[in-house]
């Protein structure tokens, strides 16, 4: 069976930095573009970050762009997410999702990332 | 980036009615576009993809329909697990835009 397993959430002060860790299993990992989906509490979905199947290639909301740094390793199965530069809008519930088509077929249960001094 | 408006924001109806949820692109998305279901504490999940594909293992009462801007996800003889919050979704580009979310609550 696909799943995807988050890690990496917390607490973590304005400003400070934290990294996301997405396991996967059941699929091919290497063949699949990965993306990261949040969730602000009582909120809607909003889309942060996808990266190709081979890592080559990798796009950016413009609210984390030149914060956020998505990457995979393919021998690992695994997908990250380094987070700098954080603010309080980022706190969220963060989903990691495996593509089929552009949509996401399979999700995660989310890590809680909080931004609170 | 690509705008998507979702209508309505809440819904109430009664078990066995038959009820529709609307999206309009701010841009032709072809049909890629997806719908999804949540419920509290939980993850999305997937309804349908490509506009009109259903999911599988999806029950046949989700139908989704359209192309271009105006899309439409219909779900007929509504049971209580429908009861949730669904999200529109398009990927014709790069940024994956969702919907703000449709609750659909119990009348």
């Amino acid at each position: 069976d696909v799943q995807v397993v988050e890690s990496g959430g917390g607490l973590v002060q304005p400003g400070g930095s934290l990294r996301l860790s997405c396991a996967a299993s059941g699929f091919s990992f290497s063949n699949y573009a990965m993306s990261w989906v949040r969730q602000a509490p009582g909120e809607g979905l909003e889309w942060v970050s996808t990266i190709s199947g081979s890592g080559s290639s990798t796009f950016y909301a413009d609210s984390v762009k030149g914060r956020f740094t998505l990457s995979k390793d393919n021998s690992k199965k695994t997908l990250y997410l380094q987070m700098n530069s954080l603010r309080a809008e980022d706190t969220a519930l963060y989903y990691c999702a495996k593509e089929r088509d552009g949509s996401y077929g399979h999700w995660g249960q989310g890590t809680l990332v909080t931004v609170s001094s | 980036d690509i705008q998507m408006t979702q209508s309505p924001s809440t819904l109430s109806a009664s078990v066995g009615d038959t009820v529709t949820i609307t999206c309009r692109a701010s841009q032709s998305i072809s049909t890629w576009l997806a719908w999804y279901q949540q419920k509290p504490g939980k993850a999305p999940e997937l309804l349908i993809y490509k506009a009109s594909n259903l999911e599988s293992g999806v029950p046949s009462r989700f139908s989704g329909s359209g192309s271009g801007t105006e899309f439409a996800l219909t779900i007929s003889s509504l049971q209580p697990d429908d009861f949730a919050t669904y999200y529109c979704q398009q990927y014709n580009s790069y940024s994956k835009t969702f919907g703000l979310g449709t609750k659909l609550e119990i009348k």
